[in-house]
């Protein structure tokens, strides 16, 4: 049961490019999320799904574009990327229980992206 | 708007030695509240939550926190730290009125010396 995990660990892209990060769940959890962690922010929702098939803008979501296919997986692409986009970036999934965000939220190991 | 403070950056303390995190909150009504703890290059790990009941809350590795509604805070404690407590500590609230969302505090980096 490996949980939640993420594809790549760590990426390095110049200004511009595009790159698609990769969350998988092995939980069968209904909603799944993304977030960034930047220094002193704490973590801030980028998207986030609450099944196959659909996806909601979180706070920060200008940028990025994200797709759930597959119940468990959850991809995070971001189409021209920018210097402002260098963060650490947190998937998690959690459980049907009460709704989104009112359960426990497992995560994964985060990929770091920096971009030039 | 639904806010999460951690007035802290970082809280040292000897192991042995009880160990506080401190969390306050600004919501009109009862939150869910949430701590997660983040060791280094790592994803957040649950610890503990309060909804509704007891306003002790017992979790994960011998810490607890205590809900109170009056101060606005949900603090979490653990007796006797140890060094391997050493880790990021985030406190994170819940508010049905506020839509869909965990708004995160800033962390709290505990360091344990030994």
């Amino acid at each position: 049961n490996a949980g939640v995990t993420q594809t790549p660990k760590f990426r390095v892209l110049k200004t511009g490019q595009s790159m698609t990060l990769l969350c998988a769940q092995d939980m069968n959890h209904e909603y799944m999320y993304w977030y960034r962690q930047d220094p002193g922010m704490g973590l801030r929702l980028i998207h986030y799904s609450v099944g196959e098939g659909t996806t909601a803008k979180g706070e920060v979501p200008d940028g990025y574009n994200v797709s759930r296919l597959k119940k468990q997986n959850f991809l995070l692409g971001l189409e021209s990327a920018a210097p402002s986009q260098t963060s650490v970036y947190f998937c998690a999934s959690s459980g049907a229980g009460g709704g989104p965000f009112r359960e426990t939220q497992y995560f994964g190991p985060g990929t770091r992206l920096l971009v030039l | 708007a639904q806010s999460v403070a951690q007035p802290e950056d970082q809280v040292n303390v000897a192991e042995g030695n009880p160990l506080t995190v401190k969390c306050t909150y600004s919501v009109s009504g009862n939150p869910y509240l949430f701590w997660y703890v983040q060791y280094p290059n790592r994803g957040l790990q649950f610890l503990l939550k309060y909804i509704t009941g007891d306003n002790l809350v017992k979790g994960s590795y011998g810490f607890e926190a205590e809900f109170n509604k009056s101060q606005t805070s949900f603090h979490l404690k653990k007796p006797s730290a140890l060094v391997s407590d050493s880790a990021l500590y985030f406190c994170a609230l819940y508010f049905w009125a506020a839509g869909n969302k965990l708004t995160f505090g800033g962390g709290t980096r505990v360091l344990v010396k030994p």
